[in-house]
């Protein structure tokens, strides 16, 4: 079965560069989530998309940026890269679509983005 | 806001059961998640609670009472590769799934 996939796998920027984080959700999953989890934490949720439209909005910093596109795809823009931003970025995805409300946020995690600012 | 918390570390040996507690603090409860994360890898789903009662699911069960706000993960028949990290996670209507430190827990032979 098709799974949550993310790009790249691993990804070394310097201090105020800027990264795309791509993610590409379960077929036929309309909501796409992006969360944050550095070193010994847990992942802390930084914004999610529903059917192309931000759904909610957590602790993402204001040099990130975020997007779903037509086909559900979703991309993390961040710019202006800090030591501290070094992590595992995850992106996990659901159906809500003719799912019933309580169980709307089972997510499937893709692999994550492991990103290291030098 | 939530507020989630379980212990930081467990140990445990092989065949034995242990229970990994989930407290919670939240409005317009909508479901509690239990996943299991290995180091460097991602969260995979272990079990949901909307109601009050235990979810049974092979080794792993998972109980709730929402009154009390309160959440446990049994894990049975323990085995080495249970060792890892398993988050508690909240669903607050109208919000984004919320997750708990996580407890570590590491399973001897």
């Amino acid at each position: 079965a098709a799974g949550v996939i993310q790009s790249p796998r691993h990804l070394i920027k310097e201090k105020r560069e800027t990264a795309t984080l791509k993610c590409y959700p379960i077929p036929r999953h309309d909501t796409v989530y992006w969360y944050q989890q550095g070193p010994g934490q847990d992942p802390q949720f930084l914004i999610s998309f529903y059917e192309k439209m931000q759904s909610d909005k957590g602790s993402i910093p204001d040099r990130f940026s975020a997007q779903q596109f037509s086909d559900y795809h979703s991309e993390l823009n961040m710019s202006s890269l800090e030591l501290g931003d070094s992590a595992l970025y995850f992106c996990a995805s659901s159906s809500r679509a003719g799912q019933e409300r309580a169980t709307n946020e089972k997510l499937f995690f893709g692999s994550g983005t492991q990103l290291s600012v030098l | 806001g939530q507020n989630i918390d379980q212990p930081t570390e467990m140990t445990a040996t092989e065949g034995a059961i242990v229970q990994i507690n989930c407290t919670y603090q939240t409005s317009g409860f909508n479901g509690l998640f239990w996943y299991q994360q290995h180091a460097g890898e991602a969260p995979t789903f272990l079990s949901y609670n909307v109601l009050d009662g235990l979810e049974e699911k092979g080794r792993f069960s998972s109980f709730l009472s929402r009154s009390k706000g309160y959440s446990y993960l049994l894990l049975k028949e323990l085995q080495m590769k249970d060792s890892a990290s398993y988050l508690c996670a909240v669903h607050q209507a109208g919000t984004a799934l919320i997750f708990g430190k996580g407890t570590t827990l590491s399973v001897s032979s």
